[in-house]
Formats: C-alpha cells, sequence, structure tokens
C-alpha cells in the first residue's frame, strides 16, 4: 500500500523557519518525482515546489523562491521542504505528493499544518 | 501566469448531471488532471490526461476538452460526490503546476 507521511509542522512566528518532511512507502521512491502543494484555510490549492526523481530539477512557486528549499533522500525515501522567512500567508495545510511533469500526481499525504502567527 | 478559471460553485440534483469546466489560454496544448476534494481529507486523483479514469474511480466520471475548456462530467450525481473539484496542468513557459480555481459541487 501506497503511504505518504508528512511531519514536522507547528505553529512559528513570522520570520522563522520549519522544515518539513514526507516519509514513502509502498512504491520505488527513487523513480517518482515529488512534489509539494498547500492550502490556506479555507482556500484552494496552490503548488509550491518540485523535484526530480534523481534532485536535479528543481522548479518552485513565485510565491516561495528563494525562501524555501526542496531536497529528497532517496536512501531513506524521504522528502523534505526547508520553510524560511516565513510569513502569515505562508499558513496553509502542506501536502507531499507524487509529481510527473506533465502528468498527474497519483498519491498525496493527509497533509501537515503550518501556522504563522505571533 | 498561466490561469485556470472554474465555476465557484455547481448545484445537482441527485441523478443529474454535473458538468465542471477548467477554462485556460490554449488548455487544448496541455494534459488536463483533475482532482476531488473532500472536507479534511487529501486530494485525490479522479481523471487524468483529460479523459482518462484512474483504477476505482466509478465510470460516471468522465472527462473531455474543446476550445479552451476542459471539462470534468459526473454523471447520476450520488450524496457521495459533492466535494470541491480541482483541474490541474503543467505550465511548461512558466514550468510551474497550475491549479485551477476550484469547483464546490453541491448534491441538492
Amino acid at each position: 500500500e501506497v503511504q505518504l507521511v508528512e511531519s514536522g509542522g507547528g505553529l512559528v512566528q513570522p520570520g522563522g523557519s520549519l522544515r518539513l518532511s514526507c516519509a514513502a512507502s509502498g512504491f520505488i521512491f527513487s523513480n517518482y518525482n515529488m512534489i509539494w502543494v498547500r492550502q490556506a484555510p479555507g482556500k484552494g490549492l496552490e503548488w509550491v515546489s518540485h523535484i526530480s526523481s534523481t534532485g536535479r530539477d528543481i522548479y518552485y512557486a513565485d510565491s516561495v523562491k528563494g525562501r524555501f528549499t526542496i531536497s529528497r533522500d532517496n536512501a531513506k525515501n524521504s522528502l523534505y521542504l526547508q520553510l524560511n522567512s516565513l510569513r502569515a500567508e505562508d499558513t496553509a495545510v502542506y501536502f507531499c505528493a507524487t509529481g510527473k511533469i506533465p502528468g498527474p500526481s497519483d498519491y498525496w499525504g493527509q497533509g501537515t499544518l503550518v501556522t504563522v502567527s505571533s | 501566469s498561466y490561469v485556470l478559471t472554474q465555476p465557484p460553485s455547481v448545484s445537482v440534483a441527485p441523478g443529474e448531471t454535473a458538468s465542471i469546466t477548467c477554462g485556460g489560454n490554449n488548455i487544448r496544448s496541455k494534459s488536463v488532471h483533475w482532482y476531488q476534494q473532500k472536507p479534511g481529507q487529501a486530494p485525490v486523483l479522479v481523471m487524468y490526461y483529460d479523459s482518462d479514469r484512474p483504477s476505482g474511480i466509478p465510470e460516471r466520471f468522465s472527462g473531455s476538452k474543446s476550445g479552451n475548456t476542459a471539462t470534468l462530467t459526473i454523471s447520476r450525481v450520488e450524496a457521495g460526490d459533492e466535494a470541491d473539484y480541482y483541474c490541474q496542468v503543467w505550465d511548461s513557459n512558466s514550468e510551474h503546476y497550475v491549479f485551477g480555481t476550484g469547483t464546490k459541487v453541491t448534491v441538492l
């Protein structure tokens, strides 16, 4: 059974940092591109970042470029998102998901909530 | 930046047909994928590459594309279809994934 489990969310002050993790199981993680998608409370889905299966190709949404860093460790079947210089508008549930270009995201985690507030 | 526009809401009676549109410039040249999201849950893929249905998704769900609009159609709507629906594409110009604005389907 495919599983993606996010962790690392929590309450952080504006300007602070957080590192999100996504643990993958049930599929060959190293064969899959991965993405992060977020959803602010009561709002729609917003793509955040993409990383290719080898980590060579990385893309970011304009809203997070320069502040967030995506990475992966294929030996640990894990995906990461480093969030720096956090703003109130970064408050959201962050989902990890498999990603293809230009294909769909077949598998999604349940999400982890990041709250940026003083 | 590339924009995908969906109607905010669609209301449909049980047993009727719901059509959810997704408009975007030159969308005919892009592959469109659709997700269903119920409250408090992760999105679930219900249609990919415009009109392919993942295993486990009922045949009542179908997808199409014409002109600058992609459409997700749900036939014989059931109460369990009530959810938010999002379209998605990969925009090669910006190297960004783009989600539509989302449509809330209400079953009357």
